[in-house]
């Protein structure tokens, strides 16, 4: 069965120290892959998506992810983290029928 | 950019009424929509899929008669929450996939907050 698992529930940052949230997925095709942003009770924004290609993907607010079809991970990355950045980040792939399955998410918070 | 409206943003109801939340794709004609619902701290569960003029697909464990949803035409869904309880109090959220496009993603609404008192 498709899933996607998000190891780390929750993360502490400093600010302007990097980040990578990690997500592995199960899903026997290739898969397309998302990473959403979630801000307290509001909707979802994407970040960055993956389809096919380059396996490096470059996103909005300076945020990267890496596609490794040997580990079925999809990390998502950032150089420098800012106090906006603190909210909730979910992992997404697309399956057959184009349902999205979300991870669990994690919570990131950043320190001043 | 394709925008996904949700109609109200917060709904407060007393228990044993209806709800009814609409999902509009506002510069785009969507053929498929999907429902989510998010409880406190938790991720997206999908609970149905909307396809125009045809009946919706529900998910596993997903009341068909409780959960109504009707997607009349290419830009509107509605989810029709009936003899609502506190338990279906939640953050309904939406989305819409554009149709006829290739490596498409899906374009969700703001969500709806529904609390049953």
């Amino acid at each position: 069965a498709q899933s996607v698992t998000q190891p780390d529930i929750h993360i502490t940052v400093s600010e302007g120290a990097s980040l990578e949230l990690r997500c592995n997925y199960s899903y026997g095709a290739t898969p397309y892959l998302f990473w959403y942003v979630q801000s307290p009770g509001q909707g979802l924004q994407l970040l960055l998506k993956y389809f096919s290609g380059d396996t490096l993907v470059q996103g909005i607010k300076g945020f990267e992810a890496e596609f490794k079809r040997s580990q079925s991970s999809f990390n998502l990355r950032k150089p420098s983290v800012h106090w906006s950045d603190a909210a909730e980040y979910f992992c997404a792939v697309e399956t057959s029928y184009d349902k999205v399955i979300f991870g669990p998410g994690t919570s990131l918070s950043v320190i001043p | 950019g394709a925008v996904v409206s949700q109609h109200p943003s917060w709904v407060i109801c007393k228990s044993g009424t209806s709800v009814k939340i609409e999902c509009r794709s506002l510069d785009f004609q969507a053929t498929t929509m999907f429902w989510y619902r998010q409880f406190p701290k938790q991720s997206l569960m999908l609970m149905a899929t909307s396809n125009e003029g045809s009946k919706a697909t529900y998910e596993q464990g997903v009341e068909k008669d409780k959960f109504l949803i009707n997607h009349a035409s290419l830009t509107l869904s509605t989810l029709t929450v009936t003899s609502a309880h506190p338990e279906d109090s939640s953050f309904y959220i939406c989305s819409a996939i554009p149709a006829a496009v290739e490596n498409y993603e899906q374009y969700f609404g703001p969500g709806t907050r529904l609390t049953v008192t």
